[in-house]
């Protein structure tokens, strides 16, 4: 397996334009995650889905931000419209429920690195 | 916040020491697990303790959890230049399968 799959790995924007951000989790995996990162304010789970349906959007900061899940293979956030502040770096990840340990042991992708001007 | 702390915040060694980190959580736990990232990476998982258990090793890692005192650490032995990065400690709530991360400890090997 190739591993967790997001695109692009860096985009520059002007602030108002809208961002798409797409990811491919691992096969099998039953769920997804989204995290942002920032110097400030470290790793922020933004939302994540359970078999393609959305769980908790309790971090998603603002009415700006919306995720997707269409089928198990795809999930992409959007930003819409970007601001400075959304600068940061965004990381999907995935795990499988079924892990031996039974623990959430997320697979990290290598993040898409956003800045908006 | 529930967000977890790690110290330091920064530690710079000679190759061949030993790495000491620790982390700090403010509620119940199922599981604690610590991730590293090296730069401009995503975040690698390396080893997962359980709420029952005291210590656990995996090659040059040995990891505590004290839950009395909510805290954890991840000892890293003999260590290497290719042991640089940034190690996060991440753990679940009772009840809960989301996974919050600490601010992470940036550690830096001398060669």
């Amino acid at each position: 397996d190739a591993g967790v799959i997001q695109s692009p790995r860096h985009e520059v924007t002007e602030m108002g334009q809208e961002v798409t951000l797409r990811c491919k989790p691992i096969s099998g995996h039953d769920y997804l995650f989204w995290y942002r990162q920032t110097m400030m304010r470290g790793l922020e789970l933004l939302i994540y889905f359970n078999n393609n349906v959305p769980i908790d959007d309790s971090g998603m900061p603002e009415d700006r931000f919306s995720a997707k899940m269409p089928n198990a293979s795809f999930s992409t956030l959007k930003i819409q419209p970007s601001e400075p502040r959304d600068s940061a770096v965004y990381f999907c990840a995935s795990s499988n429920r079924a892990h031996p340990s039974g623990a959430n042991v997320l697979t990290f992708g290598a993040g898409s690195r956003l800045t908006v001007l | 916040s529930q967000q977890g702390e790690e110290d330091p915040q920064a530690l710079s060694i000679q190759e061949g020491e030993n790495a000491t980190m620790n982390c700090s959580y403010k509620t119940s736990i199922n599981n604690l697990q610590w991730y590293r990232q090296n730069s401009g990476r995503g975040l690698v998982h390396l080893i997962l303790i359980r709420s029952n258990e005291r210590e656990k090793h995996s090659g040059r890692l040995r990891v505590t959890l004290d839950t009395s005192k909510k805290s954890s650490s991840l000892l890293i032995t003999a260590s290497r230049a290719a042991d640089t990065a940034s190690y996060f400690c991440a753990y679940s709530g009772a009840g809960s399968y989301q996974l919050t991360f600490g601010k992470g400890t940036k550690l830096s090997v001398i060669p």
